[in-house]
C-alpha cells in the first residue's frame, strides 16, 4: 500500500501561473518534507514541518511556500512558477533512521 | 558538518558481473548513511541504512554496504548486476538533528548492459 501519495504525477503549468502540489502520508509521522530534484541532480531540501512548525531552508526562494493543515496532508505552492522551477518535486515523511519518498510530481513550465 | 562524496558519476557494469559504487563520507560524530535507489521518473526507494550497529548492512535486492570508520567509507555493492538494477543511485548522511534532515551525496548513474 501506497505510504506517501503525491498529486498530481505531472503538472504543467504557464510562466507566472499559481500552482500547488499536494502530498498525503499514512504513516502519521509528524515530520514531512518537500525536495526540489533539477534533471540529473540530487534532491534538494526546500523546507520540512515538524508537526506544525515550519522550517525553511535558508535558500529557498519565497516564490515556494508550503502549508500543513492537519498531519496527513502538506502542500506545496509555487507562487509564481518561472522556467528555472521546472523540476521534481518529492514529498517525503519519516521518523528516526529514514525517510519515506513519495513518487514524485513533475512539473513543467511553458 | 556532514558531507557525502559518491566518487563515481557513473558506472557501467555487464550483467551478472559485481557492482561497486564508491561513497565517501564526513561526520563530525558517528553517522546514520543510507543508500537509496532512483528509477528514471520514479521517486527514492531505501536500499539499505547503517545505524551504529552491525557495519556490514545487507539492504534490499541484493545490496550491501559496509560502513569503515577508519576510511571514512560506505560502498555499496552486488555480487551479480541485473539489468533491473540500472538506476541512479544516492549515498545520503543524516545530520543527526531529531528532524533527520537527509544530506545527499551527488548521485552515481548506474547502467547494466547485456
Amino acid at each position: 500500500d501506497a505510504m506517501v501519495i503525491q498529486n498530481p504525477r505531472y503538472q504543467v503549468t504557464q510562466f507566472g501561473k499559481p500552482v500547488t502540489l499536494s502530498c498525503s502520508q499514512t504513516l502519521n509521522h509528524n515530520v514531512m518534507y518537500w525536495y526540489q530534484q533539477k534533471s540529473s541532480q540530487a534532491p534538494k531540501l526546500l523546507f520540512h514541518y515538524y508537526d506544525k512548525d515550519f522550517n525553511n531552508e535558508a535558500d529557498t526562494p519565497d516564490n515556494f511556500q508550503s502549508r500543513r493543515p492537519n498531519t496527513s496532508f502538506c502542500f506545496l505552492d509555487i507562487r509564481s512558477p518561472g522556467l528555472g522551477d521546472a523540476a521534481m518535486y518529492l514529498c517525503a515523511t519519516g521518523g528516526p533512521g529514514e525517510q519515506f519518498f513519495g513518487p514524485g510530481t513533475r512539473l513543467t513550465v511553458l | 558538518a556532514q558531507s557525502v562524496t559518491q566518487l563515481d558519476s557513473h558506472v557501467s557494469v555487464s550483467e551478472g558481473t559485481p557492482v561497486l559504487l564508491r561513497c565517501n563520507y564526513s561526520s563530525s560524530y558517528s553517522p546514520s548513511l543510507f543508500w537509496y535507489v532512483q528509477h528514471p521518473n520514479k521517486g527514492l526507494q531505501l536500499l539499505l541504512k547503517y545505524t551504529s550497529a552491525a557495519t556490514l548492512v545487507k539492504g534490499i535486492n541484493g545490496f550491501e554496504a559496509e560502513f569503515k570508520k577508519s576510511e571514512t567509507s560506505f560502498h555499496l555493492t552486488k555480487p551479480s548486476a541485473h539489468m533491473s538494477d540500472a538506476a541512479e543511485y544516492f549515498c545520503v548522511v543524516s545530520d543527526g538533528d531529531g528532524y533527520n534532515k537527509l544530506i545527499f551525496g551527488a548521485g552515481t548513474r548506474l547502467a547494466v548492459h547485456p
